[in-house]
């Protein structure tokens, strides 16, 4: 079975500062992983993902995803955070050996200071 | 817009009661999914449509829950004789096929209240 863990239900950091949102994630083939973004009252936004190929992947806004294969961790990272960023990340798995549903992990709530 | 649609965005009604809840997928998208968030626990899989037909119906909670899709369009779920446990933000999503390369688009939901 798959499955994904974000360790942290929120992470707060200052306007400027880097800023990392950790997913973990289990399957028994190879991953197809996803990042998500939910601004309040809306629904999910596609951020970025990782197939194959180079294991850093950049996306939208900004962010980036590195892929471990060793850790099993696909975390979220952005070199500069803006307010704007405050919103709920979520990350999602897909085993690549079968026809299966992604599954989301519970999402983390990041909230970017000014 | 060209976004997946849902409607009605909130809904409130009594335990007991029949909803139905509409999602118009983006044009041209084979795929289309259900899910249902809950305060805290992150996204709930229910069902998924390839064309017309559910080949994945085991996240559906109970047989109170039922989904049709027509014309390989709008896909409407059901939720008969509501409970109080039901209430959840229901999304609806859409992908141009099942494959691993197709992220899916999210409507901005309909909010379910069971009074």
């Amino acid at each position: 079975a798959q499955s994904v863990a974000q360790p942290e239900d929120q992470v707060n950091v200052a306007e400027g500062n880097p800023l990392t949102v950790k997913c973990t994630y289990s399957v028994s083939g190879n991953p197809y992983l996803f990042w998500y973004v939910q601004y309040p009252n809306r629904g999910l936004q596609f951020l970025l993902k990782y197939i194959t190929g180079d294991n850093l992947v950049k996306g939208s806004y900004g962010f980036e995803a590195e892929f471990n294969k060793s850790q099993t961790s696909f975390h979220l990272k952005k070199p500069s955070a803006l307010v704007s960023d405050s919103a709920l990340y979520f990350c999602a798995v897909r085993d690549s050996s079968g026809n299966t549903p992604l599954v989301f992990g519970k999402g983390t709530r990041l909230s970017v200071i000014a | 817009g060209a976004g997946v649609s849902q409607s009605p965005s909130n809904k409130v009604t009594e335990k007991g009661k029949d909803v139905e809840l509409r999602c118009d997928p983006i044009s041209g998208h084979t795929a289309l999914y259900w899910y249902r968030q809950s305060l805290g626990q992150g996204l709930e899989f229910l069902i998924y449509f390839q064309g017309n037909s559910a080949p994945d119906k085991s996240g559906l909670p109970s047989d109170r829950f039922s989904a049709e899709r027509t014309g390989g369009s709008v896909s409407t779920l059901t939720i008969q004789r509501t409970q109080q446990e039901d209430s959840a933000v229901y999304l609806c999503a859409s992908s141009l096929g099942q494959g691993e390369n197709q992220p899916q688009h999210f409507g901005d939901g309909t909010r379910l209240s069971i009074l």
